[in-house]
């Protein structure tokens, strides 16, 4: 099955600074890679997802890239603010046969911006 | 104001008990789903289902039980099979389509161990 493997495990920037996370998969057929951010004690959000067919997807601070032939994919946050601050988990998934259910999540990045 | 609930948001379980979470979307997805997460890991899927009366094994689905007899419903039971049942549990739904849709969780629910 699946397997994603999520870097780093947690991450330590100044506000106004850039994190990237990375992930990596296994399956080359994954087509669908979300990234949801974790506030501590609530439910995880879609903060930005991308596509195979797209090579990298911006929403203002944030942005996705993808490598598919390296099979890895990054989260990019600029100009961090401490609201940033939460666990971020990336995920990836393939239709199988219109069974397009199942994520396959990394471990998860605590993500800290200090004032 | 559309979106998941679950409840309750804490649940306590003694020894040999069985105990329910509840899921409910009121956003007419088809799919729903539970996941468990543990500390510092990933989420891990229980039971999906993707149409009413129908439901599948997740990859941790041992100790656990569930019900679709109504599209908005979803709930979870953790038996007193489950031998390690402390933790923080997820419901999640989604449309059906031909692509991958975007889940969408609930604040989830953080079962206890007394």
């Amino acid at each position: 099955g699946e397997n994603v493997e999520q870097h780093p495990s947690t991450l330590s920037v100044q506000e106004g600074d850039s994190a990237v996370i990375k992930c990596t998969y296994s399956d080359s057929a994954s087509n669908y890679f979300p990234w949801y951010k974790q506030e501590l004690g609530k439910g995880p959000q879609l903060i930005i997802d991308i596509r195979s067919n797209v090579g990298e997807k911006k929403d203002q601070r944030i942005a996705v890239t993808l490598n598919k032939t390296a099979k890895h994919f990054s989260l990019h946050i600029t100009e961090t603010q401490p609201e940033d601050s939460a666990v971020y988990f990336c995920a990836a998934s393939k239709n199988s046969g219109g069974s397009n259910y199942k994520l396959t999540f990394g471990k998860g990045t605590l993500l800290t911006v200090n004032p | 104001d559309g979106g998941i609930t679950q409840s309750p948001k804490y649940l306590f379980r003694k020894e040999g008990q069985n105990v329910t979470l509840s899921c409910e979307q009121n956003l007419n997805h088809d799919a729903m789903y539970w996941y468990r997460q543990d500390p510092g890991q990933g989420l891990r899927l229980i039971y999906y289902s993707q149409i009413v009366n129908d439901f599948q094994k997740g990859d941790i689905a041992e100790g656990y039980s569930v019900s679709r007899e109504k599209k908005e419903s979803f709930p979870l039971t953790v038996t007193s099979a489950q031998k390690n049942p402390t933790a923080f549990y997820l419901c999640a739904s989604s449309r059906m389509g031909a692509l991958q849709e975007t889940q969408y969780f609930g604040p989830g629910t953080r079962l206890l161990v007394l």
